[in-house]
């Protein structure tokens, strides 16, 4: 059974402030890793998605892959008010394989 | 505009009813995948389809049945038999490609029991 960890927080930030959000995951094989910020009571909204091979840096959003240790971050520059919300991990597993394996998410909030 | 519609927005179900929740999807996207979230969790899988007329059972998928006569449509059925319905149910569709492709979301459905 795959498995995406992720401390549920809640994470406060000051405002101004960088963000560190972790996920680990035990599949080895895993080749694609995303990140979704999910508000209250809202669906799910892309943020940022990485392959294996790099990370990757979106205007304030960094995402970078620590494949040896199994664990992907977000880092969040500069966090405002509106980046408070519950942030998902999710993992690819199988080469080819469509399926994400989700994380519970890890609550953040900026304080202002 | 492109994107991924779920109705209704909110549904009741009385004890021993099916009911449907529609999904469509205008982003000529192959893969399509219903989820269930409940409070304080994370999205659980129940089933997804990569192909018309083809689905596979999720890690949840008793209690519910699905269907994928077109591209564009991915009903979801919660039957009499999935006896704890109440949740946050979640559409989903993805092109396919080698390494896996981010998934878009619908608003969802919030289903709850009468």
């Amino acid at each position: 059974q795959k498995e995406v960890e992720q401390n549920s927080g809640p994470l406060s930030v000051p405002e101004g402030a960088i963000a560190s959000l972790n996920c680990t995951y035990s599949d080895r094989g895993s080749q694609s890793f995303f990140w979704y910020r999910q508000y209250s009571g809202k669906s799910p909204e892309l943020i940022m998605f990485i392959y294996s091979n790099g990370d990757k840096e979106d205007g304030r959003f960094t995402a970078q892959l620590n494949k040896a240790s199994q664990y992907v971050s977000l880092l969040i520059r500069d966090s405002q008010p509106s980046d408070s919300a519950t942030y998902l991990c999710a993992v690819n597993g199988d080469f080819g394989n469509e399926k994400l394996t989700f994380g519970t998410g890890t609550r953040l909030t900026i304080i202002p | 505009d492109g994107g991924i519609t779920q109705s209704p927005k909110y549904l009741f179900r009385k004890e021993g009813q099916n009911v449907t929740l529609s999904c469509e999807q205008n982003l000529n996207h192959d893969a399509m995948y219903w989820y269930r979230q409940d409070p304080g969790q994370g999205l659980r899988l129940i089933y997804y389809s990569q192909i018309v007329n083809d689905f596979q059972k999720g890690d949840i998928a008793e209690g519910y049945s699905v269907s994928r006569e077109k591209k564009e449509s991915f009903p979801l059925t919660v039957t009499s038999a999935q006896k704890n319905p109440t949740a946050f149910y979640l559409c989903a569709s993805s092109p396919l490609g080698r390494g896996g492709q981010p998934q878009h979301f619908g608003d969802g459905t919030r289903l709850s029991i009468l």
